[in-house]
């Protein structure tokens, strides 16, 4: 059974601290990893992807990927209440095709 | 942009209909999928399909079926609602992007079975 692992949470930052999002995987074929946000009663929306061991930053947002290790996180800076929702970790099937396999989710609360 | 449409934001229908979701992505995109998502268990897979007429199970497939006559629209079909059916059903399509297959959501049907 392939599995994407994250805490579900919640995690509870003050508004401006860098809130740190983990997610481990079980399959080593898996080759792209997404990060997706999801307000309360909205669907998910991409945020993030990453397909190289190491960082990609995009504004406040840096994936950060290791292979050897099967992890995954994502780290946002300069947190803001706006960013309060839940983050769900994907990572591509190695069948290749196209399905992605998704984690629970964790919940992200920024307070003012 | 990307953009997913879903026929309905919510629906309610009584035990035993028979229910249609509709789904239509503008992007050209080879894959689609269905989805639903409940508290605690995450986002489910029910089907996906990967061209036009072809379809593949997904994780729960039961009591669900779809079609995809054209590439844009993909369909979910609840053959006979159960209130177990009661849940979020988000749509996505997905094509081979720099990260391979990233996918992209439509905005869901909150589906309610009486």
């Amino acid at each position: 059974q392939k599995e994407v692992e994250q805490n579900s949470g919640p995690l509870s930052v003050p508004e401006g601290a860098i809130a740190s999002l983990n997610c481990t995987y079980s399959d080593r074929g898996s080759q792209s990893f997404f990060w997706y946000r999801q307000y309360s009663g909205k669907s998910p929306e991409l945020i993030m992807f990453i397909y190289s061991n190491g960082d990609k930053e995009d504004g406040r947002f840096t994936a950060q990927l290791n292979k050897a290790s099967q992890y995954v996180s994502l780290l946002i800076r300069d947190s803001q209440p706006s960013d309060s929702a839940t983050y769900l970790c994907a990572v591509t099937h190695s069948g290749n095709t196209g399905k992605l396999i998704f984690g629970q989710g964790t919940t992200l609360q920024v307070k003012p | 942009d990307v953009k997913v449409t879903q026929s309905s934001r919510y629906l309610v229908k009584r035990t035993g209909e028979k229910v249609f979701l509709e789904c239509v992505q503008d992007m050209d995109h080879e894959n689609m999928f269905w989805y639903r998502q409940d508290p605690g268990l995450g986002l489910r897979l029910i089907y996906f399909s990967y061209d036009v007429k072809m379809k593949e199970k997904g994780d729960i497939p039961e009591g669900y079926s779809v079609s995809r006559e054209k590439k844009e629209r993909f369909s979910l079909i609840l053959e006979s609602a159960s209130t177990n059916q009661t849940s979020m059903y988000l749509c996505a399509s997905s094509f081979r992007g720099q990260a391979g297959y990233e996918q992209y959501f439509g905005p869901g049907t909150r589906l309610t079975v009486t």
